[in-house]
């Protein structure tokens, strides 16, 4: 079955600070691999997505490669704001089926 | 326009009563998805609309769960004989055709249910 494992968190950083958030997964079929983010009191949103390998989603300075030999999908920025303080999920759709799989997703904060 | 909405926002209720849970997706959206959350952990998967039938449906834990979408718009969730267990966030989520590929599933903001 599908799966995606998130790096363990929380992860607190400095603003200005470099971020890489990893995510890797295992799946039948060819993936589509996704970002979702949740901030404080609002619902989950997307944030990016690629749908096949070496793409490259990227959204508000945040990238992410779609990596099919290492099956990673690791999110990064350079230079993360306060405003990015929220919880970000990694996930997976396959064609087989409509379900999105997610990660236990991992809570980001910035400090001033 | 509007999202995807679900009421009520939270909901308390005694173990073994009966709950239903309401999710408006957005207007045109022919696909509807359920979601829980447990705390600490990501959404997990409980059914797939198409239209008006479950397309999918494996997601959902025991034959306590059942979902409907009548009219292929508004969707409920029944949760029967509540459990202490089954306090979590419900997710509701549609997207604009069935999620191949990479078509987005808009979100609801949720309902937390607590089972007391």
């Amino acid at each position: 079955g599908n799966s995606v494992t998130q790096m363990e968190g929380p992860v607190t950083l400095s603003e200005e600070a470099f971020l890489t958030i990893n995510c890797t997964y295992t799946a039948t079929g060819y993936p589509s691999l996704f970002w979702y983010v949740q901030y404080p009191g609002e619902g989950l949103q997307l944030l990016l997505k690629a749908t096949k390998a070496d793409d490259k989603g990227s959204n508000k300075g945040f990238e992410a490669t779609y990596r099919k030999e290492t099956t990673s999908f690791h999110l990064e920025k350079g230079s993360v704001q306060v405003s990015d303080s929220a919880v970000y999920f990694c996930a997976l759709h396959t064609g087989a089926n409509s379900k999105l799989t997610f990660g236990k997703g991992i809570t980001l904060s910035v400090r001033p | 326009g509007a999202g995807v909405s679900q009421t009520p926002s939270n909901k308390v209720t005694e173990k073994g009563k009966y709950v239903e849970l309401r999710c408006d997706p957005i207007s045109g959206h022919t696909a509807l998805y359920w979601y829980r959350q447990s705390l600490g952990q990501g959404p997990e998967f409980l059914i797939y609309f198409q239209g008006t039938g479950a397309a999918d449906d494996s997601g959902l834990p025991n034959d306590r769960f059942f979902a409907v979408r009548p009219e292929g718009s508004v969707s409920t969730l029944k949760i029967q004989r509540t459990e202490r267990g089954d306090s979590a966030v419900y997710l509701c989520a549609s997207s604009l055709t069935r999620a191949t590929g990479g078509s987005e599933q808009y979100f609801g903001p949720g309902t937390r249910l607590t089972v007391t």
